[in-house]
């Protein structure tokens, strides 16, 4: 039962490294998301899979990229980071709107 | 422009209060989640409901789609619920969710 398995756990950056986060879900749900989540904010949506083959930007998607390999697996990529994206990074799956949302346990990111 | 508002933000009880969180929403929803996330913890979906009221042991969710209002609520509160509980919702629209800000709370033995 591993549900949404995200990795790394921990990642610390200088600026100007890139990586990538990786995510994966055996659910076989259609939706996957990347969200960040900063102190006093809340969950900010940062890209969108709704089905295999289709990303969409959301509300906060400078400096980041995603691709949907396949459908269980949905990564994030950080190409030069900044501290400005010290953040925690969840990944997330659901069916639809109407099912529960499934997260992953997070990545604590610091870029210094 | 924040499409879902939760209250309080803090909460501190005594253990054994009876507990309750707000959240009010300003779009049409297809389904309000409540999930809880203990610190440094990941996130769980407690509850989603589009109509009426739940129950999960001690804690109660319910929705009023008329109000665009939803309440959490813990009976008997313990130590172990404290933590940070988040009210999201799925518009009728579109694939995303809007979150609040969560109400971090915590339970004294």
């Amino acid at each position: 039962n591993a549900g949404v398995t995200q990795t790394p756990k921990f990642q610390v950056l200088k600026t100007g490294q890139s990586m990538t986060l990786q995510c994966a879900q055996d659910m076989n749900h259609n939706s996957m998301y990347w969200y960040r989540q900063d102190p006093g904010m809340g969950l900010r949506l940062i890209y969108y899979s709704a089905s295999e083959g289709t990303t969409d930007k959301g509300e906060v998607p400078n400096g980041y990229n995603v691709s949907r390999l396949n459908k269980r697996e949905f990564s994030l990529r950080l190409e030069s980071a900044a501290p400005s994206q010290t953040s925690v990074y969840f990944c997330a799956s659901s069916w639809t709107g109407r099912s529960p949302l499934h997260f992953g346990n997070g990545t604590r990111l610091t870029v210094t | 422009k924040n499409e879902v508002e939760q209250s309080p933000q803090n909460l501190t009880a005594q253990e054994g209060e009876f507990i309750t969180i707000n959240c009010s929403y300003s779009v049409g929803i297809s389904a309000l989640h409540w999930l809880q996330q203990h610190p440094g913890g990941g996130i769980v979906s407690l509850f989603m409901l589009s109509s009426g009221k739940k129950k999960h042991g001690r804690l109660i969710a319910t929705i009023n789609i008329q109000e665009k209002h939803s309440s959490l609520h813990i009976t008997a509160s313990h130590p172990r619920d404290s933590a940070v509980y988040i009210c999201a919702v799925a518009p009728n629209t579109g694939n995303q969710f809007y979150f609040g800000t969560g109400t971090s709370l915590t339970v004294i033995p």
